[in-house]
C-alpha cells in the first residue's frame, strides 16, 4: 500500500517555463489536496478537490491549474513558472473532507531560477 | 478568514523533558483541531486530534488540550524522546452551521521541536 506518491521529489525550472506535478493515491479517498509550504508560512491549501472530474480554489490559487480526471490522480499545473513560486509541494488525500485525517505525500521541492 | 497563529517557532528539550506547543485561532466557529508531525524530508502526518465537544484527549505520551473561551488549544508531549524531534503543526477548520462539509483547514506557522539525548 503506497498511500500517496508523489512525482517528481526534485524539480529545477526557469522562470517562464511550465510543469506538471502528479499525485497518486491508491486509498479511494474522494478529497485530494494540493498545498505549498514556505519557512514560517506552514501549509497553503493551493487548490482541492471534493471528487473526480472537481476542483476547487483554495487560499492561494493565482499561477496554478489543477485537473482530477481520475479519482486517484490530482495534476498540479505551472503554466509559467516565476521564483516567487519556489517552495515545498505536498499533496494530500482524506476519506471525506477537511475534517478527518490527511495523508500526504513526501513532497517535491521546486527551484525557480 | 480563520488565522492560526502557533508559538513557540523553535523548542529544544533535554530527553525525559516535557514540550508545549500552543496554537490560537480566530474563528471562534472552529470546532476541529488536528496535529501534524513532520519528520525531516516527509509529509506531515496526523499524530492527534480533537473536537470542540471535548475538552482533552489524550494518547500514550500526547495529549491536546482545547479551550474554546480563549479560542487557544495545545499539544503536550511527556517524556520527550529523540525521536520526537520534529517540526509539527496545529490546524483549525470549522463545520458551519447548516453546513454539509468542513471548511477548509488552516495551518499554524509550525514548531521545529529539538530533543537533546
Amino acid at each position: 500500500n503506497a498511500g500517496v506518491t508523489q512525482t517528481p521529489k526534485f524539480r529545477v525550472l526557469k522562470t517562464g517555463q511550465s510543469m506538471t506535478l502528479l499525485c497518486a493515491q491508491d486509498m479511494n479517498h474522494e478529497y485530494m489536496y494540493w498545498y505549498r509550504q514556505d519557512p514560517g508560512m506552514g501549509l497553503r491549501l493551493i487548490h482541492y478537490s471534493v471528487g473526480e472530474g472537481t476542483t476547487a480554489k483554495g487560499e492561494v490559487p493565482d499561477g496554478y491549474n489543477v485537473s482530477r480526471l481520475k479519482k486517484q490522480n490530482f495534476l498540479l499545473g505551472l503554466e509559467s513558472a516565476a521564483p516567487s513560486q519556489t517552495s515545498v509541494y505536498f499533496c494530500a488525500s482524506s476519506l471525506r473532507g477537511f475534517g478527518t485525517e490527511a495523508f500526504f505525500g513526501q513532497g517535491t521541492r521546486l527551484t525557480v531560477v | 478568514g480563520e488565522n492560526v497563529e502557533q508559538h513557540p517557532s523553535t523548542l529544544s528539550v533535554q530527553e525525559g523533558d516535557s514540550a508545549v506547543i500552543k496554537c490560537t485561532y480566530s474563528d471562534s466557529a472552529s470546532n476541529y483541531f488536528p496535529w501534524y508531525k513532520q519528520e525531516l524530508g516527509k509529509g506531515p502526518q496526523l499524530i492527534i486530534d480533537i473536537r470542540s465537544n471535548v475538552g482533552e484527549k489524550k494518547d500514550q505520551r500526547i495529549a491536546v488540550t482545547l479551550n474554546k473561551t480563549a479560542k487557544h488549544f495545545s499539544l503536550h508531549i511527556t517524556e520527550t524522546q529523540p525521536e520526537d524531534s520534529a517540526v509539527y503543526f496545529c490546524a483549525a477548520s470549522s463545520y458551519p452551521a447548516g453546513g454539509t462539509s468542513y471548511g477548509k483547514l488552516t495551518f499554524g506557522q509550525g514548531t521545529i521541536l529539538t530533543v537533546h539525548p
